[in-house]
């Protein structure tokens, strides 16, 4: 049973840096990219990023590009966001999610709060 | 970057009812196109991809159609548990882009 399990969330200030984490089990997880999505309070989805199985390919949505960074480490199941120059507007539940059938698994999201 | 829009924005529907959501995307995505559920306060559920296909464990009154620029949900018998928010997301080319939603409340 896929399990994905978001951690790092908090309360940031406006240029400030955080790194989420999204610890992957009941999957083999090197054999799958890995998307992050976000939600914006009371907005609605927003996809961010996506790392390819083996690491040779990221996309990123324009709002994030050159700030944020995806990345993993399949020996530790994890993947990985490094948020920096962070605004207001990257305030939101942040989820990782597989991409396997479409984005067929999702964790249960974590807290991104950018205010100062 | 591929624009996704859903119609209608939200709609009221009584247990039982037939529903139909529509999708658009604003060029051809072929039937690079998935579904998903979320209720308040949770994560988004998968429900179909490939436009038609739906994931294992998804209840059969789902159904989905449609390719190139225009697709469409179909809830065939609304349940209670149904009553949630509906995203379409192409996914034919990045960045990937999602649809607005659509909330189905009860009536």
């Amino acid at each position: 049973q896929v399990h994905l399990v978001e951690s790092g969330g908090g309360v940031v200030q406006p240029g400030g840096s955080l790194r989420l984490s999204c610890a992957a089990s009941g999957f083999t997880f090197s054999r799958y990219g890995m998307h992050w999505v976000r939600q914006a309070p009371g907005k609605g989805l927003e996809w961010v990023a996506i790392i390819w199985y083996d690491e040779s390919n990221r996309y990123y949505a324009d709002s994030v590009k050159g700030r944020f960074t995806i990345s993993r480490d399949n020996s530790k199941n994890t993947l990985y966001l490094r948020m920096n120059s962070l605004r207001a507007e990257d305030t939101a539940v942040y989820y990782c999610a597989r991409g396997g059938s479409g984005l067929d698994s999702w964790g249960q999201g974590t807290l991104v709060t950018v205010s100062s | 970057d591929i624009q996704m829009t859903q119609s209608p924005s939200s709609l009221s529907a009584s247990v039982g009812d037939r529903v139909t959501i529509t999708c658009r995307a604003s060029q051809g995505i072929s039937s690079d196109l998935a579904w998903f559920q979320q209720e308040p306060g949770k994560a988004p559920k998968s429900l179909l991809y490939a436009a038609s296909i739906l994931q294992s464990g998804v209840p059969s009154n789902f159904s989905g159609s449609g390719s190139g620029t225009d697709f469409t949900l179909t809830i065939s018998s609304l349940q209670p548990e149904d009553f949630a928010t509906y995203y379409c997301q192409q996914y034919n080319s990045f960045p990937w882009t999602f649809g607005p939603g659509t909330r189905v409340d009860i009536k």
